[in-house]
């Protein structure tokens, strides 16, 4: 059974590095063509994609928010983070972490942990 | 960058087949996902590469996609379909959501 719980602060302040991580199991991110990937969803609006994560440590970025996001992973412990600097009101949202396989949609996705940002 | 583009919502009685679309350039050369998000829950893929529906999603679920637009069909929907869809594509390196869909079936 594949399971994904994703973890971290429910209040971050404005200009703060908001920092979460997935916590997975019924799977290994050293299995060839697996990948984790966080995707966050604001109140009320659409699902946004922001980082994924392959098995053989390639990262991909949202373009247009490549210059805040870092993605890591710890193979040993089944754990994928997310960090985004430079936190404002516009990124509060769910964060979700997601599995994807190879050549597949996100099949398999945590809970979702809401963040918000405020002073 | 490219982009998907779904109508805001969709509104069909009990019985009925809803048609929710997802448009964009040449999205026929693409493989389309789609996703169901009930309120309050993560979303579940309900349609994966176009047309393939995962274990455990019902035959009502249906999709096809060709030229700029790809669509998701629920056959004879039901009041426990209604939820907000999202269709999905990976443009080269970049996942890329649509707007989302709420369907309501009233």
């Amino acid at each position: 059974q594949i399971t994904l719980k994703e973890s971290g602060p429910t209040l971050v302040r404005p200009t703060q590095t908001l920092s979460l991580t997935c916590t997975f199991s019924g799977f290994s991110l050293a299995t060839s063509g697996l990948a984790v990937g966080w995707i966050r969803q604001p109140p009320g609006k659409a699902l946004e994609w922001l980082a994924l994560i392959y098995w053989d440590d390639t990262t991909r970025y949202s373009p247009s928010l490549n210059n805040r996001l870092t993605i890591t992973k710890d193979t040993s412990k089944n754990q994928v983070v997310l960090t985004l600097a430079n936190m404002g009101p516009v990124d509060t949202a769910t964060y979700y972490c997601a599995q994807r396989g190879p050549g597949a949609p996100f099949d398999y996705w945590g809970q979702g942990t809401l963040v918000t940002v405020a002073s | 960058s490219y982009e998907l583009t779904q109508p805001l919502s969709v509104s069909v009685a009990p019985g009925q087949t809803a048609r929710i679309s997802c448009g964009a350039n040449n999205l026929g050369s693409k493989n389309v996902h789609w996703y169901q998000q009930k309120a309050g829950q993560a979303p579940v893929v309900v349609i994966y590469r176009d047309s393939k529906r995962p274990s455990g999603i019902p035959e009502r679920f249906s999709g096809s996609n060709s030229g700029n637009t790809a669509t998701l069909t629920i056959t004879s929907a039901q009041v426990d379909d209604e939820a907000d869809y999202y269709c999905q594509v990976w443009d080269t390196t970049t996942a890329v959501f649509g707007g989302g869909t709420k369907l309501t079936v009233l």
